[in-house]
């Protein structure tokens, strides 16, 4: 059974700050890795798609990394701002279905 | 539609009751999933439609869960006689195509609290 983790499970930096999100989990027959983003009562946002051949994804101030061998990703998240308050959830694609970690809530201080 | 949009957003149902939500994934998305959020959790894997057929249902918690999705568009997911641990968001995704090959779009959810 695949499982993901996050870590950090909470993290508060100021604004400026470059940041890195971490994933792993732990089969890695994996179609696919995707970052969402999600705010307080809200539904969940895609930000990045990676596929299992690739090694990263790029938009913006995003960057997300995949090492499918080693069973990890990152999200790095340059010059952050208030705005990118949210949690930040990953989820790796097998099998049937996607799976969820337990998500990173970030909190960036003006 | 531009996004996926479930209904209602939220919907408050004494214990026992039945309740249906509903999804309409964006036009032409071949693949649809349920899943259920609880609070300052990871979504939960519920159940997958290719088209109309269904087929995973392995996440649904019992058999007072039941999802159909008849014409391969619009899903219902039914809670029948509604516990109090029931109580999260349920969320809908649609992919464009079969699930290892393109991005998950999610509505907004809907929020259910049983009482």
């Amino acid at each position: 059974k695949q499982e993901v983790t996050q870590i950090p499970a909470a993290l508060s930096v100021p604004e400026g700050e470059n940041l890195v999100l971490n994933c792993s989990f732990t089969d890695s027959a994996i179609y696919n890795l995707q970052w969402f983003r999600q705010d307080p009562g809200k539904g969940l946002t895609s930000l990045l798609l990676i596929q299992s051949s690739q090694r990263e994804q790029t938009s913006g101030r995003l960057n997300a990394s995949l090492d499918k061998s080693s069973g990890r990703s990152t999200l790095y998240i340059a010059a952050s701002q208030p705005g990118d308050s949210a949690t930040y959830l990953c989820a790796v694609t097998s099998g049937s279905r996607l799976t969820f970690g337990e998500g990173t809530q970030l909190t960036v201080n003006p | 539609g531009a996004g996926v949009s479930q209904s209602p957003r939220y919907k408050v149902a004494k214990r026992g009751q039945d309740v249906a939500l509903r999804c309409d994934p964006i036009s032409g998305h071949v693949s649809l999933f349920w899943y259920q959020q609880a609070l300052g959790q990871g979504p939960e894997f519920l159940t997958y439609f290719q088209n109309e057929a269904q087929l995973d249902k392995s996440g649904l918690p019992s058999d007072r869960f039941f999802a159909e999705r008849p014409e391969g568009s619009v899903s219902t997911l039914k809670i029948q006689r509604t516990q109090q641990e029931d109580s999260a968001v349920y969320l809908c995704a649609s992919l464009k195509q079969r699930l290892m090959n393109t991005e998950a779009f999610f509505g907004q959810g809907t929020r259910l609290t049983v009482v």
